[in-house]
């Protein structure tokens, strides 16, 4: 157990709809980020928040946003959902001391289908 | 060219044998290199964690990096049937980029 939880596990949606997915970082860490897994390949950067502020963007569009709370949960917010965002989100969370290296740890995942 | 290359596999080894993952990265000025396993419809879980070159060894696994070559290492000694997953090789630049992953069957 990682301490990382996500809600809700699984969901389907319609093209064109909205979703909301959150997070609720590790007792302790300051910093969440969120992947984006496809079938069969590695998971890939979406953004980064710490401190309640987007510091780090992954090549996605601005349908994808993001929050994060003074507790440092987060949401993730994707809009106007196509067939391509049928994946595997998954939230990390980790201590940023500014040196670098921090250890990443992950949630088990929220699962998007888009019919 | 992708920053980190990995080849999917599969690989399927019998139990009991030495398992060898690899990947290559691109840039020189990566020096935090990672290991996930994940199992089937799970999160990644952290292995492995090494700064720089050199060996890091836990238990059955050990962690490799040459970074005159860009290559990193993830040896498994004496596999078990629970080793069946697929292991994600990382570099850690504030953000992970990930290879594709490789997935292991370990046959009993």
């Amino acid at each position: 157990e990682t301490g990382v939880t996500q809600s809700p596990t699984h969901l389907i949606k319609t093209r064109g709809q909205q979703v909301t997915l959150r997070c609720s970082s590790q007792s302790g860490h300051n910093t969440v980020s969120w992947y984006q897994q496809a079938l069969g390949q590695g998971p890939q950067f979406i953004f980064q928040y710490y401190r309640e502020e987007e510091n780090g963007r992954g090549n996605f569009p601005p349908r994808f946003s993001g929050l994060q709370f003074p507790n440092y949960s987060s949401e993730l917010n994707v809009n106007a959902l196509e067939l391509d965002d049928s994946a595997l989100y998954l939230c990390a969370s980790s201590w940023a001391s500014g040196r670098g290296g921090n250890t990443i740890y992950f949630g088990e995942g929220s699962w998007l289908t888009v019919v | 060219q992708k920053e980190v290359e990995q080849d999917p596999g599969p690989l399927s080894v019998p139990e009991g044998a030495i398992v060898s993952l690899n990947c290559t990265y691109s840039n020189s000025a990566f020096q935090y290199f990672m290991w996930y396993r994940q199992y089937s419809r799970k999160g990644p879980e952290l292995l492995m964690y090494t700064y720089s070159s050199g060996n890091k060894e836990d238990g059955r696994f050990t962690a490799q990096v040459d970074k005159s070559s860009k290559y990193i290492s993830l040896f498994i000694r004496d596999s078990q049937p629970s080793d069946s997953a697929t292991y994600l090789c990382a570099i850690h630049t504030g953000k992970l980029i990930f290879g594709q992953g490789t997935t292991l069957q370990v046959k009993p």
